[in-house]
């Protein structure tokens, strides 16, 4: 147990929907982090937020975004949903710069 | 070309064998992660360095800041440490390898 969590565990959407998942995280950390899993493949870096700001990017379109709340708490949104949106989604936190704890993760199924 | 690369990609071991997973990288990162993920998804951090050498258990990681390359060794393994094993950069953003599946056969 990290005590992160995630929610929900799985997600069926349709091509065209928005989604937004959540992450907790662990107590004391600042920073969260974002990641896509797709099947048989490594984790892409989306995005992480520090203290409700975003600190860096990977290479994923503007209809991916976030927000971090003043708990450290945080959302990902994903707008008009495409297939190859279907994947597994992590969030990490951590203080700065510091190991980070993952959460079980969100299954994403784009119909 | 992948930032982080590993090798190898797939690796089937004999229950107590001594175990390496390599991994190189082309950019610059500020510390190298080591991370466990079972089957069904959930990934736990087994290390994080940025110089040297760090042991936990059975677990070694070592990562040659000049070099740009890291390993993870395994001794004495289990059917247990079955998973894959993905090493991680952290620098303008993660950089992940492609991970590397582990199975300990009995």
């Amino acid at each position: 147990e990290t005590g992160v969590t995630q929610s929900p565990t799985h997600l069926i959407k349709t091509r065209g929907q928005q989604v937004t998942l959540r992450c907790s995280s662990q107590s004391g950390h600042n920073t969260v982090s974002w990641y896509q899993q797709a099947l048989g493949q490594g984790p892409q870096f989306i995005f992480q937020y520090y203290r409700e700001e975003e600190n860096g990017r990977g290479n994923f379109p503007p209809r991916f975004s976030g927000l971090q709340f003043p708990n450290y708490s945080s959302e990902l949104n994903v707008n008009a949903l495409e297939l190859d949106d279907s994947a597994l989604y992590l969030c990490a936190s951590s203080r700065l710069d510091n190991e980070q704890f993952f959460g079980p993760g969100t299954r994403l199924t784009v119909l | 070309k992948n930032e982080v690369e590993q090798s190898p990609q797939n690796l089937t071991a004999q229950e107590g064998e001594f175990i390496t997973i390599n991994c190189s990288y082309s950019v610059g990162i500020s510390a190298l992660h080591w991370l466990q993920q079972h089957p069904g998804g959930g990934i736990v951090s087994l290390f994080m360095l940025s110089s040297g050498k760090k042991k936990h258990g059975r677990l070694i990681a070592t990562i040659n800041i000049q070099e740009k390359h890291s390993s993870l060794h395994i001794t004495a393994s289990h059917p247990r440490d079955s998973a894959v094993y993905i090493c991680a950069g952290t620098g303008n953003q993660f950089y992940f390898g492609t991970g590397t599946s582990l199975t300990v056969i009995p």
